[in-house]
């Protein structure tokens, strides 16, 4: 009965390889996010997924693409990894985009290592 | 100046004690706000809402001060399972549906027995 699930928990790989990163919520949510905790704890969104439609795209190298099939998948694929990109990703879920918002709920991380 | 701001601690405080973590947010338009948890290799999950006139949760209190652009969470008779970092986390509208969560680096918080 996980609510927010991503997979994999751990991924390991070498510098220049192309990685996916999937993320599921089953808490019939309408918005999905993906965010970046990097090696000082700071978490930062990179984006954002309104009904399969982005609406927040911070300033991310286009290496990083995310993709929705459908409102309750959120997937991230990255291109040519630099070792920069080794962090822990968090996917997160809320119920709609309202100023006073919803409560957004995380899933359990995906911590990648470039070798 | 960073869009949130937190001490980052650590604070070590013994069982039992009150401890009380200040935020300050920049943006004088932020819409609302919260505190997280997170425990060491987890998630951050909500602990609790915001608001102007104050709220209560148990042994935790929150207070938001709009005027100084400062938000409070005290706890009260701390336990050891309450050690974990807590993110101090502010909502921002960008006009229409985009509003996004800025998050504070986050206070380490560690209860000795």
């Amino acid at each position: 009965d996980t609510a927010v699930s991503q997979t994999p928990k751990y991924l390991v790989t070498q510098m220049g390889n192309d990685k996916s990163i999937k993320c599921e919520q089953n808490l019939g949510h309408d918005t999905m996010y993906w965010y970046k905790q990097d090696s000082k704890k700071f978490l930062k969104i990179m984006f954002s997924y309104n009904n399969k439609e982005l609406i927040i795209n911070e300033t991310v190298p286009n290496r990083f693409s995310p993709k929705s099939p459908d409102k309750a998948h959120l997937n991230l694929h990255i291109n040519s990894l630099e070792l920069g990109d080794s962090a822990v990703y968090f996917c997160a879920s809320s119920h709609r985009q309202r100023p006073e918002s919803d409560t957004q709920y995380f899933g359990p991380g995906t911590r990648l290592t470039v070798l | 100046r960073k869009e949130v701001e937190q001490d980052p601690g650590p604070f070590n405080v013994p069982e039992g004690a009150t401890v009380a973590f200040n935020c300050t947010y920049s943006n004088s338009a932020s819409q609302s706000f919260f505190w997280y948890r997170q425990d060491c290799r987890k998630e951050p999950k909500l602990l609790m809402s915001v608001y102007s006139s104050g709220n209560e949760d148990g042994r935790f209190t929150a207070q938001l001060n709009r005027a100084s652009q400062y938000i409070s969470l005290l706890i009260r008779d701390s336990k050891l399972s309450d050690s974990a970092t807590y993110l101090c986390v502010v909502n921002m509208n960008y006009g229409g549906a985009t509003n996004k969560l800025i998050f504070g680096t986050g206070t380490l918080l560690a209860v000795q027995p």
